[in-house]
């Protein structure tokens, strides 16, 4: 049990385009997601919280018009990279939330934009 | 903010060993979880602890938290390859908000 998915698993993109990522609960239903990001050799970085019928709430520092946020149902959120940049080039996971405090994370997504 | 901090930073190990890493604040949390995470993927979850003093364990894997509710560590016994990886602690503060995560042991098993 508690499986997330990612998709894609990697993505390659040209500057200033856009790109999505879904990341799916399969077997449980998840009214809290959440958005992490993660560079070479360090620790995940909390991008944004993502609730089920409301807004996304972004950590400091984190531009929400160009992290979007949608999360539709209690098994599906997903992040749009909006006009992305090389600088947006990372591995970005997500996890849902199980319980009250148990955190299940997807596979990952790599992107590189070039 | 809390911040979490591990150690050690890195270690290399012969196949057989016993491990332990510990994970440390200066602030109080109410749980403490740890994650495995291998190149290239998502964390998985290896234990959650909710109590201070609760001594868990998954296996080959132990980890308590610790009384002071500042700290936790995770012992592996008699280690194997597979156990290579980076090993996150993450804690959920009294506020109940967010996980913060330390910023990672990475664990080599010689063989």
């Amino acid at each position: 049990g508690a499986v997330v998915s990612q998709h894609p698993s990697w993505v390659i993109c040209k500057s200033g385009t856009s790109v999505k990522i879904e990341c799916r609960s399969l077997d449980f239903q998840a009214t809290t997601m959440f958005w992490y990001r993660q560079f070479p050799k360090q620790s995940l970085m909390l991008m944004a919280t993502s609730n089920e019928g409301s807004k996304a709430t972004y950590e400091q520092g984190v531009e929400k018009d160009k992290f979007l946020i949608n999360h539709a149902s209690l098994t599906l959120s997903t992040l749009t990279v909006t006009s992305a940049h090389p600088e947006d080039s990372s591995f970005y996971i997500c996890s849902a939330l199980q319980g009250r405090y148990e955190q299940y994370f997807g596979p990952g997504t790599r992107l590189t934009v070039t | 903010g809390q911040q979490l901090n591990q150690s050690p930073q890195s270690m290399f190990i012969q196949e057989g060993e016993d491990v332990s890493m510990n994970c440390t604040s200066s602030s109080i949390f109410n749980t403490w979880l740890w994650y495995k995470q291998d190149p290239g993927e998502g964390p998985v979850l290896l234990i959650a602890l909710y109590k201070a003093g609760e001594l868990t364990s998954n296996g080959r894997l132990t980890a308590q938290f610790g009384i002071t509710r500042k700290d936790s560590f995770l012992n592996i016994s008699a280690s194997i390859p597979s156990d290579v990886g980076i090993y996150f602690c993450a804690g959920l503060g009294t506020s109940y908000d967010k996980v913060i995560f330390g910023p990672g042991t990475s664990l080599s098993v010689i063989p």
